[in-house]
């Protein structure tokens, strides 16, 4: 496997359930991202994770937890969602230091598109 | 607002044609710049970037793009466009160069014979 994969491709879930979206790049990258895309609306960051820490959560509800084992892995737990949670969910990771410009080149799975019923 | 503006929601042009992309940003200072296309379906790949340096910067696929300083714009060229082209190309902004990505909004290209 190269580049960032995502699994699973396609989710159909109710709103009781509890499942799991899976990211892992195999890129050497130490920083890995979540972004919701919904029709009409631009990509909105949930969750950034840096050197394995949580450094930026956009006011996600709780309903969505994200899980960072390793810097090659990104989990995103989901419970209890909501019809317009619906989306298309793109991992990226990249490569970021601890100072200086150095230009934050993203590189992005192919999503999972998340449906709820 | 610090924002990232792609005024073109829908653009539609004839293979072989020219194509203009615009993008605008709103930070005081010179940011990252981006290109990124989306295909359907599928997640985004990126075409092109500007750090600094020549101002016209040549991407993947024929594409380039030119940074504007004095109109805060970042606009994607094609001399001439594929079927293949169509997609949905989005405008990022990186702040500071070491900092979560800013998305435009996105403009859906589609290509007409």
């Amino acid at each position: 496997e190269t580049g960032v994969t995502q699994t699973p491709r396609h989710l159909v879930m109710g709103m009781t359930n509890k499942k799991s979206l899976k990211c892992e790049q195999h890129l050497g990258h130490n920083a890995m991202y979540w972004y919701k895309q919904s029709a009409k609306k631009p990509l909105e960051l949930m969750f950034v994770y840096s050197l394995e820490e949580r450094v930026e959560n956009n006011s996600v509800p709780s309903r969505f937890s994200p899980e960072c084992p390793n810097s090659s892995h990104l989990f995103l737990h989901l419970h209890t969602l909501q019809p317009e949670d619906s989306a298309l969910y793109l991992c990226a990771s990249s490569h970021q230091t601890s100072g200086g410009r150095v230009g934050n080149e993203q590189f992005f799975g192919p999503g999972t598109r998340l449906t709820v019923l | 607002a610090q924002s990232v503006t792609q005024p073109d929601i829908h653009i539609t042009v004839s293979e072989g044609a020219s194509l203009e992309l615009r993008c605008n940003y709103s930070y005081g200072a010179t940011p990252y710049l981006f290109w990124y296309v989306q295909s359907p379906g599928q997640g985004l790949q990126l075409l092109l970037k500007y750090f600094s340096g020549d101002t016209l910067v040549q991407g993947i696929k024929g594409f380039e793009a030119e940074f504007k300083r004095s109109q805060s714009s970042f606009n994607l060229r094609k001399p001439s466009v594929h079927w293949s082209d169509a997609a949905e190309y989005f405008c990022a902004v990186d702040l500071w160069g070491n900092t979560p990505l800013v998305f435009g909004k996105g403009t859906r290209l589609s290509v007409i014979a």
